[in-house]
């Protein structure tokens, strides 16, 4: 079984970029469609795109289109999503996650929580 | 703004039913089947309960229920436990933002 594992807790300047991992474990995610998806302080959740674990190939949401990259290192079953020029609105939690068995998200990572404060 | 629109909240006694809505478009909900719903307790990681419109993941309880009429999905909640209290989320696949789009969420409260 597929488990997603985020890279732990950040604390960033407005302005500053910021890099979120999530590694699979259990089985290799190589062609695993994985998605970002965001929930700021007591709000919904947000999507924000998918990356192609193997590929590379990657699908932005509009709102992130300017400011998200999403890439993929193979060799350690690892993507990454990167947030440039943070603001205070980008303080969330934010998540991977896949779909494995169908076409739901049915793997989430546990979430990295982002605190985005001068 | 979310383009897919549910309730803030909505509430059951034990033992009832009730019915989440997620109402949205022609170029998402009432076209596509890739709708899922997602349950979410305090402080938790979502749980996806539904996707492609009815299907339900093994080990998701039969008391969850998925469905569409014209624009609109629902999600509907039989024989309401104390457990069930959580928010929900859709999620749907759109042409209108580059691939997918949550709804807003819904409160449900078991009273």
């Amino acid at each position: 079984q597929v488990q997603l594992v985020q890279s732990g807790a950040e604390v960033k300047k407005p302005g500053a970029s910021l890099k979120v991992s999530c590694q699979a474990s259990g089985h290799t995610f190589s062609g695993y469609y994985i998605h970002w998806v965001r929930q700021a302080p007591g709000q919904g959740l947000e999507w924000m795109g998918w990356i192609n674990s193997k590929s590379g190939g990657t699908n932005y949401a509009q709102n992130f289109q300017d400011r998200v990259t999403m890439t993929t290192d193979t060799s350690i079953n690892t993507v990454y999503m990167e947030v440039s020029s943070l603001r205070s609105d980008d303080t969330a939690l934010y998540y991977c996650a896949t779909a494995v068995e169908g076409e739901g998200l049915d793997v989430w990572g546990q979430g990295t929580k982002v605190t985005v404060s001068s | 703004q979310s383009a897919l629109t549910q309730p803030a909240s909505v509430s059951g006694s034990p033992g009832q039913s009730i019915t989440i809505s997620c109402a949205g478009s022609s170029s998402d909900v009432g076209t596509y089947n890739l709708i899922s719903w997602y349950q979410q307790h305090p402080g938790k990681v979502p749980k996806l309960m539904i996707y492609d419109v009815y299907k339900r993941p093994s080990g998701v309880s039969t008391r969850f229920s998925g469905s569409r009429s014209g624009n609109t999905a629902s999600l509907t909640i039989s024989g309401l436990q104390a457990e069930d209290e959580a928010d929900y989320y859709c999620l749907s696949y759109t042409t209108s933002s580059n691939y997918l789009v949550f709804g807003g969420g819904t409160k449900l409260t078991v009273l």
